[in-house]
């Protein structure tokens, strides 16, 4: 069973607003990763990290930023809600090393309104 | 370049088998194979590794070839559980390795 943790799982905002939304994983994974996907779609990679202050923006270009100042710990952070940014969003992590799976957290559905 | 899956839907009865395609445009470093329920996050079903390593589900087979830059899931008598959307996920190598770029889906509908 994988440790690794969203919140909020739910959130609906109004436009204008500043979110974080969270993720941590108590399995010491050194690479951790924030995937956007709207329902029935496909999973978008928006931002990826392969340690403590490296971070680096994925294939879908995502106006929201991401930090990683602790092993376990990954938010991502959107300055400005706008209804375009409503979606699902997922974390995953995994161990160092090139044959390891991605543990997904269970997602936080974001409606801004 | 996002991956090419096939088909875009499958439904089986219960007992029946299943084959999913994956197909991408940039030579493969690996591949893996998630299973997402309606609601859920994914979760991992196998990884394949370019030189012929597996890691995976007991019940849930795969193929992987390099030089065709391919990778097809086999799943055998399908059961109810087995219902969901598969992904597959190539991976690069080199500086890229772990990033994942996964493709547009496969819904697999399994019935009594």
């Amino acid at each position: 069973e994988a440790d690794i943790y969203q919140t909020p799982r739910y959130l609906v905002i109004g436009t204008g607003k500043k979110i974080t939304l969270e993720c941590s994983q108590t399995m010491g994974h050194d690479k951790m990763y924030w995937y956007q996907q709207d329902p029935g779609m496909e999973l978008h990679l928006i931002h990826y990290s392969y340690g403590v202050n490296s971070t680096e923006k994925g294939d879908l270009s995502s106006e929201s930023t991401v930090s990683r100042i602790r092993t376990e710990h990954f938010p991502l952070t959107l300055e400005s809600a706008r209804p375009s940014h409503t979606s699902q969003y997922l974390c995953a992590s995994t161990p160092r090393g090139m044959s390891y799976e991605q543990y997904f957290g269970p997602g936080t559905r974001l409606t801004v309104t | 370049q996002q991956p090419v899956q096939s088909p875009q839907a499958v439904i089986l009865r219960e007992g029946e088998d299943a084959v999913i395609n994956c197909s991408s445009s940039k030579a493969l470093y690996s591949v893996h194979w998630y299973r997402q329920k309606h609601g859920e996050a994914p979760v991992f079903l196998m990884i394949l590794l370019k030189g012929g390593e597996q890691k995976g589900h007991e019940k849930i087979s795969a193929s992987f070839n390099e030089k065709k830059q391919q990778s097809s899931l086999y799943l055998t008598a399908s059961q109810l559980s087995y219902s969901g959307t598969y992904f597959c996920g190539p991976g690069a190598g080199g500086t890229s390795y772990g990033k994942l770029t996964f493709g547009q889906g496969t819904i697999l509908t399994v019935h009594p």
